[in-house]
């Protein structure tokens, strides 16, 4: 595709209900990333993806959070049983190497906005 | 652990004139990548400029630069002939050298350009 993709753009879900989002990164790219946003933060990161192997979860904040990538393209990060501080807007990223490096440009997708009742 | 700390929640500029956003960060690596990412509405961040710590040499990308001083770990971003495409909330983030992949975001600036 042309970029990044993301869906769905926004997302409610009420406190306890499980939810699933989406990630199309660009085609043959390596690399994936999740970063979570909260309002008036920075994105954090949250995972990394080298093809379908997660290298790096160290950011997932709790073991409500789980990524997948099962054949190196999509992924899903599923939140379970959400809370009101899991409203943010989750942010992917890919990079056509492994890793990103200083000198690899990283293409982001638009987010999608999570808001817990 | 790396912190980037970006003091100036909001800035505002007229069109045409110059700019400048402050970023500083810790951290007791001496090989790391700095780098400024433009968010607009849309919530795409898109690459503004990059800075290797072992160039001492600052980097420029047209109408952006930078002021990198390592001693002082500071990493300002100067943007010069303001433009109303350039109202943005800005984020200075921080690469490790033996990561190369994560970055550490600080919590950005809101830039608004006038007419």
């Amino acid at each position: 595709g042309a970029g990044v993709s993301q869906s769905p753009r926004y997302k409610v879900a009420k406190r306890g209900q499980d939810v699933a989002l989406r990630c199309d990164p660009i085609s043959g790219h390596v690399s994936l990333f999740w970063y979570q946003q909260a309002l008036g933060q920075g994105p954090e990161f949250l995972t990394y993806f080298q093809n379908e192997a997660q290298l790096d979860k160290s950011g997932l904040p709790s073991d409500r959070f789980f990524a997948e990538r099962p054949e190196g393209s999509v992924s899903t990060l599923k939140i379970q049983r959400t809370q009101q501080e899991d409203s943010a807007v989750y942010l992917c990223a890919s990079s056509q190497v492994e890793g990103t490096g200083p000198n690899e440009k990283l293409f982001f997708g638009s987010g999608t906005q999570l808001s817990v009742l | 652990a790396q912190t980037v700390t970006q003091s100036q929640p909001e800035m505002s500029v007229q069109e045409a004139e110059t700019v400048t956003l402050s970023c500083t960060y810790d951290t007791s690596e001496n090989n790391y990548y700095l780098f400024w990412y433009k968010q607009p509405p849309s919530r795409q961040m898109i690459l503004v400029i990059r800075q290797e710590a072992y160039k001492q040499q600052n980097a420029t990308e047209n109408r952006f630069s930078v002021n990198f001083q390592k001693a002082a770990k500071s990493f300002s971003l100067k943007i010069s002939d303001s433009q109303l495409g350039d109202t943005a909330m800005y984020f200075c983030a921080f690469m490790s050298g033996g990561s190369n992949y994560k970055l550490t975001f600080g919590k950005g600036t809101l830039l608004t350009v006038n007419p």
